[in-house]
């Protein structure tokens, strides 16, 4: 079963703090990693996408990709009340695209 | 602008009867996909399509069906609704390749009584 994987939450952090959100996949094949937001009642956006190993930064963002260990996280700096949201982590696994279930992130002021 | 449009975004039906979800792009992207979302599952795809009649199975296709006839649309079909299909539908779509990042439409909440 190809599976991704997400701690649910809720993750709560302070305003200005780091958040971060982890992720899990189960197919070493997979090759790009997309860190959506959806805020509730409302479709999913993209933050952040990567296809290499590392690390990339956009703004306050940063998403972390280890294929070793099968592993995308997606750290949140400076974290605003703004912010507050359900994070999507989906992997795209040979044309199937596949979503976790989200883990929901509020940021209290 | 470029966008993705759902409609309707609300519908309730009755289980047996057939509904159609529309979804037009105007991206003029090649990809577009069928999800649905339910508490707990997160985001399964139902049909997705590469091109103009080309369409394909997805992780929970039983029951729905779609149709490519050009590129801007790619409407879904309930065959004969069952309360088990009550979700919230979302349409999106890509360009290049099926790994690109996909950009979503807002939505349709359906009910089936």
């Amino acid at each position: 079963q190809k599976e991704v994987e997400q701690n649910s939450g809720p993750l709560s952090v302070p305003e200005g703090a780091i958040a971060s959100l982890n992720c899990t996949y189960s197919d070493r094949g997979s090759q790009s990693f997309f860190w959506y937001r959806q805020y509730s009642g409302k479709s999913p956006e993209l933050i952040m996408f990567i296809y290499s190993n590392g690390d990339k930064e956009d703004g306050r963002f940063t998403a972390q990709l280890n294929k070793a260990s099968q592993y995308v996280s997606l750290l949140i700096r400076d974290s605003q009340p703004s912010d507050s949201a359900t994070y999507l982590c989906a992997v795209n696994q040979v044309n199937d695209m596949r979503f976790g279930a989200g883990t929901r992130l509020t940021v209290k002021p | 602008d470029a966008e993705i449009t759902q409609s309707p975004r609300h519908k309730i039906t009755e289980t047996g009867r057939q509904v159609t979800l529309a979804c037009h792009q105007t991206w003029n992207h090649n990809n577009m996909f069928w999800y649905r979302q339910d508490l707990g599952h997160g985001l399964r795809l139902i049909h997705y399509s590469y091109g103009v009649q080309d369409t394909n199975k997805g992780e929970v296709s039983d029951g729905y069906s779609v149709s490519r006839s050009n590129t801007e649309d790619l409407p879904l079909t309930l065959e004969s609704a069952a309360s088990s299909q009550t979700s919230v539908y979302f349409c999106a779509s890509s360009e290049g390749t099926a790994d690109q990042p996909q950009h979503f439409g807002d939505g349709t909440r359906l009910s089936i009584l």
